[in-house]
């Protein structure tokens, strides 16, 4: 299996929902990634998971929450979201810290909020 | 921090043509890992082309190739014989090879038109 896996694919959620996005991979990957991606433009780096440890938060608002259960899997739960954070969120693995640099995206979850 | 600066916002080329995508970084360190991914409609990101620092030697992979300049910190991409199938955003990304975090700092991206 050399996929990451993103559920689901599209989400519509008020402002006042709770939801939570899902990623699975596995390759044995030990880092996973959450981006953020505005239309037309690159990824942003939110949270860096590495061995199941929360490693980099780059500022993230706190109605943003990662959870990293085991190796395989990364959940980013969602609360009282802004329409602003309407976007294409993508899950990323790679192999542990090191010369490897192997980096694999899941298609992503086009979030809506309304 | 590093930098990618990617100064095409759209290029276009024709069915079988030849096109050379520009990519440029600001670094410090000597050893990072530079990468071309590609992102159709479709949304996933694709790894087209890697190439590490430390090898002079440019990467090639089928129809895709790049030129890299280390002193000028120029990383381009070059794909041969275009097909329709290659009309996306590109983006240049590069990561440091002892940054803990394994992080891709992206370039601003270029989307690739390719006409029949």
């Amino acid at each position: 299996d050399t996929e990451v896996t993103q559920t689901p694919k599209h989400l519509v959620m008020g402002m006042t929902n709770k939801k939570s996005l899902k990623c699975e991979q596995h390759m044995g990957h030990r880092a996973m990634y959450w981006y953020k991606q505005k239309a037309k433009k690159p990824p942003e780096l939110m949270f860096v998971y590495s061995y199941e440890k929360l490693s980099i938060n780059e500022s993230v608002p706190s109605r943003f929450s990662p959870e990293c259960p085991n190796s395989s899997l990364l959940n980013l739960h969602l609360h009282a979201l802004q329409p602003e954070d309407s976007a294409l969120y993508l899950c990323a693995s790679s192999p542990s810290a090191g010369r490897t640099y192997g980096y694999t995206f899941g298609s992503g979850t086009r979030l809506t909020v309304v | 921090a590093q930098t990618v600066t990617q100064s095409q916002p759209e290029m276009s080329v024709q069915e079988a043509e030849t096109v050379t995508l520009s990519c440029t970084y600001d670094t410090s360190e000597s050893d990072y890992y530079l990468f071309w991914y590609k992102q159709p409609p479709s949304r996933q990101m694709i790894l087209v082309i890697r190439q590490e620092a430390y090898k002079q030697q440019n990467a090639t992979e089928n129809r895709f190739s790049v030129n890299f300049q280390k002193a000028a910190k120029s990383f381009s991409l070059k794909i041969s014989d275009s097909q329709l199938g290659d009309a996306a955003m590109y983006f240049c990304a590069y990561r440091s090879a002892h940054n803990a975090g394994n992080m891709l700092t992206f370039g601003g991206g270029t989307r690739l038109m390719v006409k029949p």
